[in-house]
Order: structure tokens, then sequence, then C-alpha cells
């Protein structure tokens, strides 16, 4: 079975600080997505990562995937209170049949 | 526009009580999904379909029911044996199976 792990389930951090979130899955997968998740929302797209050694930015957001490790990282930096969420990763099923997610990791971004 | 609408954005459900939850997207995707969410947890996949007439049990599909009679709709009927029923629904869909999906709103169902 497919699981996707992502550490740490919580994290809080100061404004201006910096910080990795990661995401380990078990089965090769040349592809994984990064959602976010405000409280009471549904989620938003955050990242798309197509291939091994795939790099993507967004403000002060950046994704990465090595496939080969079986690992993505959601690097902050210079956290704001606005990055505040819960941050999932997803990888593809057997077959591609189906998404598994990650547990999330809750963001608190304190002044 | 396009996107997925999901409605009612609250639902209450009474024991013994089946509801239906709906999806449609106008974005023309093959596929779709539905999740329930616990609070404070991640997600679980209930059903998915990957084409019209077609929809495949997920983890969690005890005491659901699903339907896929056209392609922009996905309803998920929430049955009197789900005994535990209160969470966050949502339904999500993408181009194809394995793609970026792209998620609806929402419906919070709450049983009194």
């Amino acid at each position: 079975e497919l699981k996707v792990e992502q550490n740490p389930l919580f994290l809080s951090m100061q404004e201006g600080k910096n910080y990795t979130i990661y995401c380990n899955y078990s089965t090769t997968s040349d592809r994984l997505y990064w959602y976010r998740q405000d409280p009471g929302k549904s989620l938003e797209s955050l990242f798309v990562l197509l291939s091994n050694g795939a790099v993507k930015q967004e403000g002060r957001l950046m994704a990465s995937l090595d496939t080969k490790a079986r690992l993505s990282t959601l690097h902050i930096t210079a956290a704001v209170h606005d990055l505040s969420a819960t941050y999932f990763c997803a990888v593809p099923g057997y077959n591609n049949n189906d998404m598994r997610f990650g547990a999330g990791t809750r963001l608190t971004v304190k002044p | 526009d396009g996107g997925i609408t999901q409605s009612p954005k609250y639902l209450f459900r009474k024991e013994g009580q089946n509801v239906t939850l709906s999806c449609e997207q106008n974005l023309n995707h093959d596929a779709m999904y539905w999740y329930r969410q616990d609070p404070g947890q991640g997600l679980r996949l209930i059903y998915y379909s990957q084409i019209v007439n077609d929809f495949q049990k997920g983890d969690i599909a005890e005491g659901y029911s699903v339907s896929r009679e056209k392609k922009e709709s996905f309803p998920l009927t929430v049955t009197s044996a789900q005994k535990n029923p209160t969470a966050f629904y949502l339904c999500a869909s993408s181009w194809l199976e394995g793609a970026e999906q792209f998620f609806g709103p929402g419906t919070r169902l709450t049983v009194l």
C-alpha cells in the first residue's frame, strides 16, 4: 500500500524564519503535488512537480522533487503570517487510479 | 468560469436519514473523486470515477454510494448505514487519473 508521510505534522515558526517541510512516499512515482488548505476551506493547488529534480517557486515557497529518494520538500523562506495554513503533499496511487495524501503539516507563523 | 461546485455548503442530517451531496464540474474532466476529512485530519478517499457509468470504492466506501450518469456530475449519498458521518466532504476532479486534482469548496455535514 502506498504510504505518504509528512513531517513535521505541526510547525510553529516566527515571522522571518526559514523552514522545510518534508514529504516521503513509499513507491515509485514521477509526480507529486502540493496543496494548501486554510481553516474551514477547501484545498488549493500550490505546486505540480512532474519529474525528478523538478523545482517550482511561488513567492516565499519553493518545492522540489527527488524521485530517486522518494522525497519532496516544501521550503519556506522568511515566513509571514499569511502563510499560516495546512499543507498537504499528494502522490498518485498504484496505476494512477487515485491520489494518496499525506496527513498534512499545520503551519502557524507567529509575529 | 470553469470550476467545481458543491452543494449544499452546510447539511444537517437526522439519525437514520439518507442525504445526497451534489458535485458538479464544468472543467470537462474525466475523473472525479470524493474525500472525507475529519477535524484536524487528512483526506480519506470514499469513491472515485474515471469515466461515466463506472466508479470504484476507495478506502472508506462503507455507508456511502455514488452514481456517475453524466460526465459533469458525481453525487454522493450518505446512507443511514454510515454511523459517524459528521465530517467535511470534498469533491475533486482531474482531467485524467493521476493528474492534478482540483477541489470544490466542500460540504460540511453534521448529524443531529
